[in-house]
């Protein structure tokens, strides 16, 4: 299993807000360092969606944003559109492992 | 603006060493702070980190794959490679590469080269 814990998959109605969370522990997430999220349509490449923890790179909506907590964070789409349907990742660094990190990855389907 | 593709053998047969090249444009890898690295995707499956090369030729490899690759820098080129030793179709999967920022995140990544392992 990943070390970053995303729930397999989530949905909600166009219009609607979803939240996708991811879990870590006190030697990623919990040590201080940052979580990025990426969108990744089937078949193609992942794109960042949100950077150091709340951080949009330039041209992703607003309707996208981050949260860090302790050891967890949450990855949150307000305004839901048929587009936003892909797979969410998490990613951070965790210093026990010495290695770069993704989560399982989040399903998310728009009703 | 920042463009990274991956080149390679789409087709390695088991215990084959595979080698695979990313080319990149619109960043240069001998600027303080940015490195490249290796993700992997098995079909249907998460991403997972392979290895990575800063500017000033650290490198960095998942603990679980070690010992099986290799990672390399030709700046002149703007190429990084990869070389994963004792290929099994286990390892077959989609590779991408990235641009890596502030050391942590893949900010800009190639499109991916999909590698099979089989007899």
């Amino acid at each position: 299993q990943s070390v970053l814990t995303q729930p397999p998959s989530v949905s909600g109605a166009p219009g609607q807000r979803v939240t996708i969370s991811c879990t870590g522990s006190s030697s990623n997430l919990g040590a201080g360092y940052d979580v990025h999220w990426y969108q990744q349509v089937p078949g193609i490449a992942p794109k960042l969606l949100i950077y150091d923890n709340d951080n949009r790179p330039s041209g992703v909506p607003d309707r996208f944003s981050g949260f860090k907590s302790g050891t967890s964070a949450s990855l949150a789409i307000t305004g839901l559109q048929a587009e936003d349907e892909a797979d969410y990742y998490c990613q951070s660094y965790d210093n026990y492992l010495s290695a770069w990190v993704f989560g399982g990855g989040t399903k998310l389907t728009v009703l | 603006q920042i463009t990274l593709k991956e080149s390679g053998p789409t087709l390695v047969k088991p215990t084959q060493t595979l080698t695979l090249t990313c080319t990149f444009s619109g960043f240069s890898l001998t600027t303080g702070g940015v490195g490249v690295g290796w993700i992997r995707q098995p079909p249907g499956k998460a991403l997972e980190w392979l290895a990575l090369i800063y500017w000033n030729d650290e490198k960095f490899y998942s603990p679980s794959l070690k010992s099986r690759l290799t990672i390399t820098k030709d700046t002149s080129k703007s190429q990084v490679d990869l070389t994963m030793t004792t290929m099994d179709p286990v390892d077959t999967a989609t590779y991408f590469c990235a641009r890596v920022r502030a050391a942590s995140v893949f900010e800009s990544w190639g499109q991916g080269t999909l590698v099979t392992v089989s007899s």
